[in-house]
């Protein structure tokens, strides 16, 4: 089975540009996860949905930062116009109820 | 709110050790899923096991062990005999079994484990 797809694996952008990064869930799972993890706040999850419908976005940062599911199969994390303050490695992960988390290989973001 | 906590930041040890990585969470859920990941050199996510806190039975794989104690909210992991490809950061995570199953994962701060060879 195919593991989560994320894309890219590796952005440089300048500040100021939009930055979209893209995961492809595990067939078949309900749940998708976006977490950010960077050396000074660790792991965190920004946003989640499930069946397509997002749950809690309580972790976004800020406006900058918006998220997206058109399907099962897909997702979006957006954020325009980045900041440098935004560079870190962004992970999706997907699941089904009683199932672990698998996650994508994550997209590192530099923002300069 | 949920919180993990793994104390220990770093540890080294020299290959063949064993060695174990604490993990101790607080939550208010009565039932509630514990995990651990592996975060190797190369960045991904490994996702080694999965506990329900109904169960509180040992368990092991291979050369990994998870000692689960409800009664002091820990749920520690034993490396026997460790190999340098044990190198990784390793995080411990919890998440309530609510209604939308395994939602809201929070993650501990992670251990970077060291193998010596």
């Amino acid at each position: 089975d195919a593991g989560v797809i994320q894309s890219p694996r590796h952005e440089v952008t300048e500040m100021g540009q939009e930055v979209t990064l893209r995961c492809k869930p595990i067939s078949g799972h309900d749940y998708l996860f976006w977490y950010r993890q960077t050396m000074m706040r660790g792991l965190e999850l920004l946003i989640y949905f499930n069946n397509n419908v997002p749950i809690d976005d309580s972790g976004m940062p800020e406006d900058r930062f918006s998220a997206k599911m058109p399907n099962a199969s897909f997702s979006t994390l957006k954020i325009q116009p980045s900041e440098p303050r935004d560079s870190a490695v962004y992970f999706c992960a997907s699941s089904l109820k009683g199932v672990e988390e698998g996650f994508g290989q994550g997209t590192r973001l530099t923002v300069v | 709110a949920q919180k993990v906590t793994q104390a220990q930041t770093e540890i080294s040890v020299v290959e063949k050790e064993d060695v174990t990585l604490d993990c101790v969470y607080e939550t208010r859920d009565t039932t509630y899923y514990l995990f651990w990941y592996k975060q190797p050199p190369s960045g991904e996510l490994v996702f080694l096991i999965r506990r329900n806190s109904f169960d509180e039975q040992n368990e092991i794989s291979g050369r990994y062990s998870w000692n689960f104690q409800k009664s002091t909210s820990s749920f520690n992991f034993t490396i026997t005999a460790s190999q340098v490809v044990d190198s990784a950061v390793y995080f411990c995570a919890l998440t309530p079994d609510g209604v939308f199953g395994n939602e809201k994962l929070t993650f501990g701060t992670g251990t970077r484990l060291t193998i010596i060879p």
